[in-house]
């Protein structure tokens, strides 16, 4: 099956400056990988994909490169805000085979005022 | 819109006891999914339904029955909880691509 893993565990950066999550993934197959934030007690909310026929995606101050050659995929955040702070999943699937996601273990974001 | 709901919200059982997480989505999507969520490792998908009366096993499903009567309804029953068990849990719906998650029930088994 695939495996996703997911680095760093934990990131620190001061408010203003820009964060970068990257995955990888083993499964050449998935063609469509989300990313997920977590904030403290709540559920995963998704906060931008990527599918595999487009290279990147930008979201305001959010974007998602994907490089299917080498299986890795990353998220990219700019002029981080305190609010930003929370836990960041990726994930893998495959489009339209009834949504059945392999996530990363997860990335603890905190933005330092 | 009330989205996906999961009670309980909170729960402590005792080794060898059993009990029902209860999930309901009011957006009619054919897709359900349980998630349980540890330290360290991730989301894992523990079982998920592709329309009422379907059924079928995730990553880590040992230890956990469903079912689906209804579109709605997916709830999820430990018979007979282990410490191992203590963990979140994430009920999770969706259509076409997209998934949305409840607010998580937390359970610990002493």
């Amino acid at each position: 099956g695939e495996n996703v893993e997911q680095h760093p565990s934990t990131l620190s950066v001061q408010e203003g400056d820009s964060a970068v999550i990257k995955c990888t993934y083993s499964d050449s197959a998935s063609n469509y990988f989300p990313w997920y934030k977590q904030e403290l007690g709540k559920g995963p909310q998704l906060i931008i994909d990527i599918r595999s026929n487009v290279g990147e995606k930008k979201d305001q101050r959010i974007a998602v490169t994907l490089n299917k050659t080498a299986k890795h995929f990353s998220l990219h955040i700019t002029e981080t805000q305190p609010e930003d702070s929370a836990v960041y999943f990726c994930a893998a699937s495959l489009l339209n085979t009834g949504n059945q996601f392999y996530f990363g273990t997860g990335t603890s974001l905190t933005v330092i005022p | 819109n009330a989205g996906v709901t999961q009670t309980p919200k909170f729960q402590v059982l005792k080794t060898g006891q059993s009990m029902t997480l209860q999930c309901a989505q009011d957006m009619n999507h054919e897709y359900m999914s349980w998630y349980r969520q540890d330290p360290g490792m991730g989301l894992r998908l523990i079982h998920y339904s592709v329309g009422a009366g379907i059924t079928d096993q995730g990553e880590v499903p040992n230890g956990y029955n469903v079912s689906r009567s209804t579109t709605e309804d997916f709830p999820l029953r430990l018979l007979s909880a282990a410490p191992s068990q203590t963990s979140v849990y994430f009920c999770a719906s969706g259509q076409g691509n997209t998934i949305y998650f409840g607010e998580g029930s937390w359970l610990t088994v002493v």
